[in-house]
Parts: structure tokens; C-alpha cells; sequence
């Protein structure tokens, strides 16, 4: 059990690019979800896959925002047309249950 | 609809002192109950969980929360806080209705401060 890892940790863009996060789930695990979390805020539910299908969107995942999980492994979300308000800490959870997630270092993101 | 309330923003003890922190739950079934704990710059690390079991639940490092339905409560305790106790705690509710798949809700986080 290695945990879960992000990649990069962190991300500085400017207003307007595109970034790409990645997630390495503990293997076996099938479920994972993506979180936000703003400064002084606790985190934000964003989607969630099981396996390979992405079962569940918050509303908060606007259309800049997509989400993959090919082949139910690693996971990728993909901001496109980065504003600042999009300025945060992105959290991956993995899960082999409905019970216990388990939480990846975070990715934080920084749009200037 | 399901929410948690963190009660206090900020808490300070002093090393050796009792640590509470409080949340109150709202949900319109029952609760699966979670504690999680964030240092600085990191992810959360789950401290302990409530899934309908026992309503007195050890977790790590020394704490352990009680649930109370009567009070819609799941306060997280420990006896003696430690500085390395110092970090934001988070406490949790998992969304299990209506097609929903186990995401969660958090309160707004507790900073504990221990003073030595």
C-alpha cells in the first residue's frame, strides 16, 4: 500500500491556460473522487468514478472542468481556461468502499 | 439534505490539557461519521469514522469521538493534547441517498493550537 499520489503538487499558470492534475489511486481500489478545497474552507466534492465510469458531478464541476479514469486506474481532471477563482487545492480520494476514503497530498493550484 | 457544523473556528489548549472539538450533524438518514485531520500543505489523514457501530470510536493518535443521536453530535476528544497535535481538523459526513455514492460533506474545519 503505497497511498495515493498527485502529480504535481503544485501549479502555478496564468489566467486563461489549461492544466492537467493526474491521481494514482491505491491499486485496487475502484472508487475515486476529486474534492477543491479554498483557503479556509474544508473540501468540496467535485465527481466521482467507479472504475472507469464517472458516475457522479457536483455542479461546482463547471464545463471548463472534465474528468477521465481510463481503464479504472489513474485519473486525470483538466482545468481549461484557468481563472483565479479556480485558485485552490485539488484533493484526490480513493476507496475500496462506501466507507473509508483515503486522501492524496493534493495538488495546489495557484492562477495569477 | 445532509451538513455538518464545525462549533469554533479556533481552538487553543495548552500541552497536557483536554482537546475538544465539537461538530453537529444534520442528516435525514443515518450518519456515516467521519474525522479527518490536515497539517499544513497536505492532504487529510482519516483520524477515525462512525459507520453504525459502537457510538464510542478510538482512532489514532489518541482520540476518539462519541456519536449522539439524541444530540445530533459527534465531538472529537482527546485527553491530553500533544504540540504535535496542533493541525486543522475536518469533520465529515458521507452522502448515501438518492443515487449518491459515498462522497463528503465537510464542516468548515477547527484549527487546534497547542501552546506549551
Amino acid at each position: 500500500d503505497t497511498g495515493v499520489s498527485q502529480d504535481p503538487r503544485h501549479k502555478i499558470t496564468k489566467r486563461g491556460q489549461n492544466v492537467t492534475f493526474r491521481c494514482d489511486p491505491i491499486s485496487e481500489h475502484n472508487r475515486l473522487y476529486w474534492y477543491r478545497q479554498t483557503l479556509g474552507q474544508g473540501p468540496e466534492f467535485l465527481t466521482y468514478f467507479q472504475n472507469e465510469a464517472q458516475l457522479e458531478k457536483s455542479r461546482l464541476l463547471s464545463d471548463r472542468f472534465s474528468a477521465e479514469r481510463p481503464k479504472g486506474s489513474f485519473s486525470t481532471l483538466e482545468i481549461q481556461r484557468t481563472e483565479q477563482g479556480d485558485s485552490a487545492m485539488y484533493l484526490c480520494a480513493s476507496s475500496p468502499n462506501v466507507d473509508t476514503q483515503y486522501f492524496g497530498p493534493g495538488t495546489r493550484l495557484t492562477v495569477l | 439534505a445532509q451538513s455538518v457544523t464545525q462549533l469554533g473556528s479556533h481552538v487553543s489548549v495548552s500541552e497536557g490539557a483536554l482537546v475538544l472539538l465539537r461538530c453537529n450533524y444534520s442528516s435525514s438518514v443515518p450518519p456515516y461519521l467521519f474525522w479527518y485531520v490536515q497539517y499544513p500543505n497536505q492532504g487529510l489523514q482519516l483520524l477515525l469514522k462512525y459507520t453504525s457501530a459502537a457510538t464510542l470510536v478510538k482512532g489514532i493518535n489518541g482520540f476518539e469521538a462519541e456519536f449522539k443521536k439524541s444530540e445530533t453530535s459527534f465531538h472529537l476528544t482527546k485527553p491530553s493534547a500533544h504540540m504535535s497535535d496542533a493541525a486543522e481538523y475536518f469533520c465529515a459526513v458521507s452522502v448515501r441517498y438518492g443515487g449518491s455514492q459515498g462522497n463528503l460533506i465537510f464542516g468548515k474545519g477547527t484549527k487546534l493550537s497547542v501552546k506549551p
